[in-house]
């Protein structure tokens, strides 16, 4: 069946544009993630979608950066008045259940983005 | 606050040989520990998930095993492949989150 996919693959901005960044999970997952891969800073994660339930936003770096998940399923990361610093590739996976089920992570391919 | 370490950072061997990858991981208290491939400009692909409960799991040429009281993990390749070179990740999970390492960066020469 079909993966994690995100869109758009690349994405290339100003300093202080808002951009959005895009994640369809695999169907039927229940728990959404995102995570940022940066030169130097390794993979760190976002943000946490589960079910209805409040989102652990506990990763954010700023208050710049959001995220949303329409009808359980796609999911929406939003980061205002971009800078340079947040240039990095924002990979997205889902699970069936949340991790405390034990269940496997599939990972989306990312998006690059870069702040000029 | 989960720290991760794996070692080497980098490792390039010649075609045949068997592989040992290391992670150390500082809070034990994890539900099971995953490792994954990424390789270059792509996503992660899941290898192997460990659960907290398991000593070992193994797929193919593939091998984990987990020691969770010690917090460490360990991915054994059996018979090196030049289409195995890649960047392998480990990832305990801690329930909400999984904390990764920074990477062994595999390189199998023919």
């Amino acid at each position: 069946g079909a993966g994690v996919s995100q869109s758009p693959s690349n994405k290339v901005t100003e300093k202080g544009k808002d951009v959005e960044l895009r994640c369809d999970p695999i169907s039927g997952h229940t728990a959404l993630y995102w995570y940022r891969q940066s030169l130097g800073q390794g993979l760190e994660f976002l943000i946490y979608f589960q079910g209805n339930s409040a989102p652990d936003k506990s990763g954010l770096p700023s208050d710049r950066f959001s995220a949303e998940r329409t009808g359980g399923s796609v999911s929406t990361l939003t980061i205002q008045r971009t800078q340079q610093e947040d240039s990095a590739v924002y990979l997205c996976a889902s699970s069936l259940n949340g991790l405390a089920q034990g269940d496997t992570q599939y990972f989306g391919p990312g998006t690059r983005l870069t702040v000029l | 606050k989960q720290e991760v370490t794996q070692i080497p950072a980098a490792l390039s061997v010649p075609e045949g040989e068997n592989l040992v990858l290391n992670c150390s991981f500082t809070d034990s208290a994890i539900y099971n520990l995953q490792w994954f491939r990424q390789d270059p400009g792509k996503g992660l692909t899941s290898l192997l998930l460990i659960q907290s409960s398991q000593r070992e799991q193994t797929s193919g040429r593939l091998n984990a095993s987990l020691d969770k009281s010690s917090g460490r993990s360990t991915l054994y390749i059996a018979a090196s492949q030049p289409g195995d070179s890649a960047t392998y990740l480990c990832a305990p999970n801690a329930g909400n989150m999984l904390t990764f390492g920074g990477g062994t960066r595999l390189m199998v020469k023919p």
